[in-house]
């Protein structure tokens, strides 16, 4: 069974632009998450989607947003991007939705560098 | 809301020695824990949760972790650490559906 996989790998963007990133779930699961992790605050939670809804939301500003497509891909997008905006953003799906059950399977992660 | 805090971002262990790495969490209701270990340039992997069955969890590689309410503590240990064990180790609390990770934990395994 594949794993979660999330495009692309590595980008690099300047201040204002915007940039989309993709994750496609493992075949089956419904729940889509992501993070955002850098050496300075950790792993973040951004928001989580199930079934084309979003779920929860993190502390995040509007300037980060989601979707989910009616086959369980994911994107998000980040517009007018800031230095610090430059983190690993992980993608994570689940069969189920609600992360009580940790049953989280992460992809490698989208390396966004922000000049 | 629930936090976690890990002790030490980085531990440092001779192969073979016992692996102790540190996780308290606060949390208003019974939480939901895990450990997750991250190798260089991949992704999360679940370790081990603990979900109010069994307070001694045991998750894959070899590690478990024993959830102590009156210490607010969920420790990861493995008797025996093996070089492969190198990674980043983050030990993370959900409650209400929000799930929140601590800072994480570097083990370097010396020969």
């Amino acid at each position: 069974k594949a794993g979660v996989t999330q495009t692309p790998r590595y980008l690099i963007k300047t201040r204002g632009q915007q940039v989309t990133l993709s994750c496609s779930p493992i075949s089956g699961h419904r729940s889509v998450s992501w993070y955002q992790q850098t050496p300075g605050q950790g792993l973040q939670f951004l928001f989580e989607y199930f079934s084309e809804t979003q779920r929860n939301k993190g502390n995040f500003p509007g300037r980060f947003s989601g979707r989910q497509f009616s086959n369980s891909r994911s994107e998000m997008n980040v517009s007018t991007l800031e230095l610090g905006d430059s983190a690993l953003y992980l993608c994570a799906s689940s069969f189920v939705s609600g992360l009580n059950t940790g049953e989280l399977f992460f992809g490698e992660g989208s390396r966004l560098t922000v000049l | 809301a629930q936090s976690v805090t890990q002790l030490g971002s980085h531990v440092s262990v001779s192969e073979g020695a016992l692996v102790l790495l540190r996780c308290n969490y606060s949390s208003s209701v019974p939480p939901y824990l895990f450990w997750y270990v991250q190798y260089p340039n991949q992704g999360l992997q679940l370790l081990l949760k603990y979900t109010s069955a069994a307070t001694l969890v045991k998750g894959i590689n070899g590690f478990e972790a024993e959830f102590k309410k009156s210490e607010t503590s969920f420790h990861l240990t493995k008797p025996s650490a093996h070089m492969s064990d190198a990674a980043e180790y983050f030990c993370a609390v959900s409650e209400n559906n929000d799930m929140r990770f601590g800072a994480g934990t570097r083990l370097t395994v010396k020969p």
